[in-house]
């Protein structure tokens, strides 16, 4: 059964800080995982998603890598900003299944 | 605007109360889902549709019934209402090797 863990539950750092959020999973055997973020009393928006055959992803100041033999990704943000204070999901999808299995969420703030 | 919108934002409801919540994409995805997120903020798998089939149907009370009248849509009734089905219940679809996209989710109070 895949478990999806993230760590840590609660970040809180200076702006222009580079930070570095972590997500372990259980099984291996994945399709695709999927970087998420949601701000308070808000949907979950799309960040990165890294193919099971990929290593890595890029977009503007975020990367996500994927070494899926540790079972591990990490979320790299660049000279964080105020504005990228959210909650981050990172959510793994198993081969051979369709559904997302989500970890427990990153809190991070980002004091001006 | 190509979205999955969910309908209504807002549900308040007394206990015993039967309601329904409608999601719609317009993305041409084949799959759809329902998430429930708790109190913690924990995502957790309802159920899954592919082209109006039930494909996952996870330990979920049977006073839940999803309802797939095309692949565009996928609702959810939920009958005699309990104080802890209280969550934030969001719609997502996806395609084929691609990620996920959410709606913006239904917060149902039950009281």
């Amino acid at each position: 059964k895949q478990e999806v863990t993230q760590i840590p539950a609660a970040l809180s750092v200076p702006e222009g800080e580079n930070l570095v959020l972590n997500c372990s999973f259980t099984d291996s055997a994945i399709y695709n995982l999927q970087w998420f973020r949601q701000d308070p009393g808000k949907g979950l928006t799309s960040l990165l998603l890294i193919q099971s055959s990929q290593r890595e992803q890029t977009s503007g100041r975020l990367n996500a890598s994927l070494d899926k033999s540790s079972g591990r990704s990490t979320l790299y943000i660049a000279a964080s900003q105020p504005g990228d204070s959210a909650t981050y999901l990172c959510a793994v999808t198993s081969s051979g299944t369709y559904k997302y299995i989500f970890g427990t969420g990153t809190r991070l703030k980002v004091l001006a | 605007d190509t979205a999955v919108s969910q309908t209504p934002k807002y549900l308040v409801t007394q206990m015993g109360n039967d309601k329904s919540i409608k999601c719609e994409q317009n993305l041409g995805h084949d799959t759809m889902y329902w998430y429930k997120q708790d109190s913690k903020k924990f995502l957790k798998i309802m159920f899954s549709y592919n082209n109006k089939e039930l494909i996952i149907n996870e330990t979920v009370p049977n006073r839940f019934s999803p309802k797939s009248p095309d692949k565009a849509h996928l609702n959810l009734h939920i009958n005699s209402l309990e104080l802890g089905d209280s969550a934030v219940y969001f719609c997502a679809s996806r395609d084929a090797g691609y990620g996920y996209t959410f709606g913006s989710g239904t917060r149902l109070t039950v009281v």
